[in-house]
């Protein structure tokens, strides 16, 4: 499984765009890049995932480069809700290895 | 109802109990996990099984079991439950093939 690297925290006020970025240097040709989101006490919940390129949902965007070695989830206009802990993970889509939660990173918005 | 459930939410026990945490499931899936969590360590597999009749080893397995008695149960066991045992423990289910997880509210445990 390819390791991931992403900050420990980040602060960020009301209102203003959030940019998560994961580093995956050895990630694989068939591997997908997804990210979960969790609140306290609470279990985590999908975000968002992608394999190359741009997605976007209701939620947040997700920034793939051409070289896939690292990913950039983008949360537009946080607001104090989105104070969470953000996990990046690679791994197949479709396998038979369960994909590996890292430490996160503990995003921190401020009013 | 919640599509994951966990029984019991919260449990305080002494350390050389057996202990079960139980887990289900009315999503269908195939596919199913036990987590542990402690404050800043992230999540961490102990467990997990993509069959009733396949049953797979995580990162920290040491000092636990499992059974999957049916496709929507999935049940963790702690046979002599020790202090460091004390976590958030969450359940976890996904869809074959795919790997998308849905997290069950999980279970606060504290072994004194």
């Amino acid at each position: 499984l390819a390791k991931t690297t992403q900050p420990i925290s980040m602060d960020s006020y009301e209102g203003q765009e959030v940019n998560i970025t994961c580093s995956h240097n050895n990630i694989a040709t068939n591997d997908y890049i997804t990210w979960y989101q969790q609140f306290p006490s609470q279990g985590p919940r999908f975000i968002i995932q992608g394999y190359k390129t741009k997605v976007t949902n209701e939620v947040a965007s997700l920034f793939i480069p051409a070289d896939r070695k690292s990913s950039t989830l983008s949360l537009p206009r946080v607001s104090l809700s989105d104070t969470a802990v953000y996990y990046c993970l690679v791994g197949g889509y479709s396998g038979n290895t369960p994909l590996v939660f890292g430490k996160g990173t503990r995003l921190s918005v401020i009013a | 109802d919640a599509d994951v459930t966990q029984t019991p939410r919260n449990r305080i026990t002494k350390t050389g109990k057996r202990i079960m945490l139980e887990c289900s499931q009315t999503k269908g899936h195939d596919r199913m996990y036990w987590y542990r969590q402690d404050p800043g360590l992230g999540l961490r597999l102990i467990y997990y099984s993509f069959d009733v009749k396949d049953i797979n080893k995580g990162e920290i397995s040491d000092g636990y079991s499992v059974s999957r008695q049916a496709q929507a149960k999935f049940s963790l066991s702690l046979e002599s439950a020790i202090p460091n045992q004390t976590a958030l423990y969450f359940c976890a289910t996904s869809p074959a093939p795919y790997n998308e997880q849905f997290f069950g509210p999980g279970t606060r445990l504290t072994v004194l």
